[in-house]
């Protein structure tokens, strides 16, 4: 089975740094994913992890521990646009499955 | 080059009917996904067709159909409609299917109401 954990909600303040944790339990691992999805749209893309360590995109961290199955998305020098639910996704084969998301609320 | 398109992007039905939801991918893209987002809940995998094969199948019943044409498109068919099928439904496209870092990219979804 497929277990993804993530937290449901984080809130920061403009400007600021946020952390998202996404702890997985699945049978099979080829890659984590990390989408941002604005309300009533569709998730895009941000990041993708397989091996450990860090991969870094502009604002955008995302960090993989494969032996403790974690993971992390990081947000830096917030902006107001920032605030959507981030989704942690573990591809397995074919087959992607997704956490519940994380929803971000970025103030001013 | 235009994303994922998905039709109708609003679609209300009642209990019992069936319902055709409509994809296509980003020209090049062989591999199509469909997912099922229900409002709180992350994306829940259905079907995953590869150059116009079923590569694989979520925890849905059989009232559950899709099927890829030569052209790539997709269509998913949903059966005998329930309330608890109400839901967003998203179409992805990558370039490969499976154990590779091709990313999903998804479409706006069809957002069906069953009433």
């Amino acid at each position: 089975g497929q277990n993804i954990d993530q937290p449901t909600e984080m809130t920061a303040t403009e400007g600021a740094i946020v952390q998202i944790n996404c702890t997985y339990q699945t049978s099979g691992f080829n890659g984590l994913f990390w989408y941002q999805q604005h309300a009533g749209e569709a998730p895009t893309f941000l990041s993708y992890n397989v091996l450990d360590g860090l991969e870094e995109k502009g604002r955008f961290s995302s960090f993989l521990s494969r032996s403790k199955g974690y993971s992390y998305l990081l947000l830096k020098e917030l902006q107001m646009k920032d605030s959507a639910s981030y989704l942690c996704a573990v591809l397995n084969d074919y087959k992607l499955s997704f956490g519940a998301g994380t929803t971000v609320t970025v103030r001013a | 080059d235009a994303g994922v398109t998905q039709s109708p992007t609003h679609l209300i039905k009642t209990r019992g009917q069936h319902v055709t939801l409509r994809c296509s991918p980003i020209s090049g893209h062989k591999s199509v996904s469909w997912y099922q987002q229900v409002l709180g809940q992350g994306p829940q995998f259905i079907f995953q067709y590869y150059e116009k094969e079923e590569r694989g199948r979520g925890n849905f019943p059989d009232r559950f159909s899709a099927r890829q044409f030569p052209n790539y498109s997709s269509e998913l068919n949903v059966n005998a409609l329930l309330l608890g099928d109400s839901a967003l439904y998203l179409c992805a496209s990558s370039l490969a299917a499976g154990r590779t870092n091709s990313p999903l990219h998804f479409g706006n979804g069809t957002r069906l109401t069953v009433t």
